[in-house]
């Protein structure tokens, strides 16, 4: 069975440094990975998607993500933060190898941004 | 472009009362499912279909019903509310892997946000 973890349900950092939000994944396929970001009141928004063509994966709002499959991780990073990027973050792998939209989702880290 | 529309985005129920949470969108999906949030647990997979006529359940299907009549709605029904199913509820549609370079992109809706007395 697929699961992912995420390390750490709060990360706190200031504006302008390194955000760094760890994500490990297990599963038994060749796995697609996705981290999604959900600002207050909303819905969810992909930031970036791995899907096996190179495992560093560009997104928007200058993220980016690098699939480790020897260390069964998706790590998200972005190396200035903005006071906007404070928000959930989620991870999340598909499900199964028949690509039906399931997702299995990490339980989310919120990124606070200090001035 | 409307995308994904929920309603009610806000419901408080009492014990035993039945609802349903409507789903729609517009960009001609195949697949849509359900999602519930809750704290520190993310996102848990309720129910999904693959098109009009098929659904199967997901994670935590008990106490909710879904259809598919059609390729733009999707409704979940309680059958009757428990306070365990006090939660934020998203719908979400795709496409099929092999359309969006082999992965699932999930457009979500904005949410409904359940309370149940």
């Amino acid at each position: 069975a697929q699961s992912v973890t995420q390390l750490g349900s709060h990360v706190s950092v200031s504006e302008g440094a390194l955000v760094l939000l760890r994500c490990n994944y297990s599963s038994s396929v060749p796995p697609y990975l996705f981290w999604y970001v959900q600002y207050p009141n909303q819905g969810l928004q992909l930031l970036l998607k791995y899907t096996s063509a190179a495992t560093l994966v560009k997104g928007i709002n200058g993220f980016e993500a690098e699939f480790k499959k020897s260390e069964t991780s998706f790590h998200l990073t972005k190396p200035s933060a903005h006071m906007s990027d404070a928000a959930e973050y989620f991870c999340a792998v598909s499900s199964g190898s028949s690509n039906t939209g399931k997702l299995i989702f990490g339980q989310g880290t919120t990124l606070q941004v200090k001035p | 472009n409307a995308g994904v529309t929920q309603t009610p985005k806000f419901q408080v129920l009492k014990t035993g009362q039945s609802m349903t949470l409507q789903c729609a969108q517009d960009m001609n999906h195949e697949y849509m499912s359900w999602y519930r949030q809750d704290p520190g647990m993310g996102l848990r997979l309720i129910h999904y279909s693959v098109g009009a006529g098929i659904t199967d359940q997901g994670e935590v299907p008990n106490g909710y019903n879904v259809s598919r009549s059609t390729t733009e709605d999707f409704p979940l029904r309680l059958l009757s509310a428990a306070p365990s199913q006090t939660s934020v509820y998203f719908c979400a549609s795709s496409t099929p892997g092999g359309r969006a370079g082999g992965a699932n992109v999930l457009t979500f809706g904005a949410g409904s946000r359940l309370t149940v007395l």
